[in-house]
């Protein structure tokens, strides 16, 4: 079946370093792609997007690479600060949009 | 705009009992999502709505989970009969359409004992 693969699954910082998360998908057709950052306890909140006519998005300090070719996307998020720990969550939306899958997740820790 | 709403917040059962959650979408929102998320886990879609329409039931275990959207607004999801691996946290999201920008509820806390 379609899967996405994340990694690392867990992540330590120091502040103001760069974290870097990526995404493996299985589903050449997928077309959609979403960042979730959830916090303990919370809802997913989405923080940044990507389709697949797109090679990068940018917002502030969030980017997003996206590489067809390869099937793989990656996070990048800048100067980290504390309140970026938390645990994120990469997506793949599939043929015709049908077909959502989540990555299992990445646990941030930014140490101050 | 209001949020995506849902209820109840938190739910103990016994296995081999039913329960029921409910969600309200953001209004005019086309698409709406059941997730299931176990703990330690990534949002496992359940069901995709598209109004009143079911697009995507593929990963539902339908011998024992249902759900409806009566009138493309608000949905529900029922458990009948639960079991202990049912325990997760049960969201409920939507969009204004596919593959848009999903907002989520604060989801329903099962606990199957």
């Amino acid at each position: 079946g379609e899967n996405v693969e994340q990694h690392p699954s867990t992540l330590s910082v120091q502040e103001g370093d760069s974290a870097v998360i990526k995404c493996t998908y299985s589903d050449s057709a997928s077309n959609y792609f979403p960042w979730y950052k959830q916090e303990l306890g919370k809802r997913p909140q989405l923080i940044i997007d990507i389709r697949s006519n797109v090679g990068e998005k940018k917002d502030q300090r969030i980017a997003v690479t996206l590489n067809k070719t390869a099937k793989h996307f990656s996070l990048h998020i800048t100067e980290t600060q504390p309140e970026d720990s938390a645990v994120y969550f990469c997506a793949a939306f599939g043929t015709s949009y049908d077909k959502v899958i989540f990555g299992p997740g990445t646990s941030l820790s930014v140490i101050p | 705009e209001a949020g995506v709403a849902q209820s109840p917040r938190y739910k103990i059962i016994e296995k081999r009992q039913s329960v029921a959650f409910w969600c309200n979408p953001i209004s005019g929102h086309a698409t709406l999502y059941w997730y299931q998320q176990i703990l330690g886990q990534g949002p496992k879609l359940l069901i995709q709505f598209q109004n009143n329409g079911v697009v995507d039931d593929s990963q539902l275990p339908k011998d024992r989970f249902s759900a409806e959207r009566l009138k493309g607004v608000d949905s529900t999801l029922k458990i009948q009969p639960a079991k202990l691996e049912d325990s997760a946290v049960y969201l409920c999201a939507s969009s204004r359409d596919r593959a848009r920008e999903q907002y989520f509820g604060p989801g329903t806390r099962l606990t199957v004992t």
